[in-house]
C-alpha cells in the first residue's frame, strides 16, 4: 500500500474562519511534508516533520501552523487566510533519516478556496 | 541539491517512445536522479530514482550518463494517459529532506 490519504478534497473557507487539512500513511513513513501548488506552478516545499518533530520551515506565515500528532498523521491548520491563499495543499511521506529518505509518495491534495 | 534543466514542452505520438531529457550538470556524486510525473491536478506521480546504474521498472526506463550530468527518462509505448508534467529532481537520498520541484515538462502524447 502506497496511499497518502488527504482529506478533505475541496475546501472554501472565508478569511476569518479556521480549518484543518488532514494526512494520513499507513506506509510506516518516518518522514512527512506539506506542500502547496499554486496553478500551472511546480509544487513548493512548506514543512518537513522527520520522526514527529519540525525539521524544516520554509519561512512559511504563522497563519499556517503544521502538527504531527503521530507517525501517521499530519495536520495543517489554517486561520485568517488570505486569498492569495487559494492553492492545491498536497501532503507527501517517505522513509525518514534512519532508512535513506528515498522515494515520496504524494496524496492527491486538497483544493482549498479562500473567499 | 543541484539543479535541474528540462525542456518546457514536448510532443509524443500514441504508441511510440517518449523520450525526457534531465541535464544536471552539477550533480554531486551522492545525489540521485528522481522522476515524477503530475496528471492534470492530481498529486505527483513517483515513477523512477537511479543514482548511475540505469534503471528500469514497469513504468519506464532511466538513462544516466557515464558521466551522471544528464538523464533520459523513457515511457517506451506512449498512451493518452502519459500526459502530464514530469519533473527531474536531484537529491542527497541520506541526508536530503526535501523533493524541491523545478518547472518540469509539459509530456501531450497525440494520438
Amino acid at each position: 500500500d502506497t496511499e497518502v490519504t488527504q482529506t478533505p478534497k475541496h475546501l472554501v473557507m472565508g478569511m476569518t474562519n479556521k480549518k484543518s487539512l488532514k494526512c494520513e500513511q499507513h506506509m510506516g513513513h518516518r518522514a512527512m511534508y506539506w506542500y502547496k501548488q499554486k496553478a500551472k506552478k511546480p509544487p513548493e516545499l512548506m514543512f518537513v516533520y522527520s520522526y514527529e518533530k519540525l525539521s524544516i520551515n520554509e519561512s512559511v506565515p504563522s497563519r499556517f501552523s503544521p502538527e504531527c500528532p503521530n507517525s501517521s498523521l499530519l495536520n495543517l491548520h489554517l486561520h485568517a487566510l488570505q486569498p492569495e491563499d487559494s492553492a492545491l495543499y498536497l501532503c507527501a511521506s517517505s522513509q525518514g533519516l534512519r532508512r535513506g529518505w528515498t522515494e515520496a509518495f504524494f496524496g492527491q491534495g486538497t483544493r482549498l478556496t479562500v473567499v | 541539491d543541484a539543479k535541474t534543466t528540462q525542456p518546457p514542452s514536448m510532443d509524443c505520438a500514441e504508441g511510440r517512445a517518449a523520450n525526457l531529457p534531465c541535464n544536471h550538470s552539477t550533480i554531486s556524486g551522492n545525489e540521485y536522479v528522481y522522476w515524477y510525473r503530475q496528471i492534470h491536478s492530481q498529486g505527483p506521480q513517483y515513477i523512477i530514482h537511479g543514482l548511475k546504474n540505469n534503471e528500469t521498472n514497469e513504468m519506464a526506463s532511466l538513462i544516466i550518463t557515464e558521466d551522471r550530468k544528464s538523464s533520459t527518462l523513457i515511457l517506451p509505448h506512449a498512451t493518452l494517459r502519459d500526459t502530464a508534467v514530469y519533473y527531474c529532481i536531484v537529491r542527497v537520498a541520506i541526508y536530503g529532506q526535501n523533493f524541491v520541484f523545478g518547472p518540469g515538462t509539459r509530456l501531450s502524447v497525440l494520438p
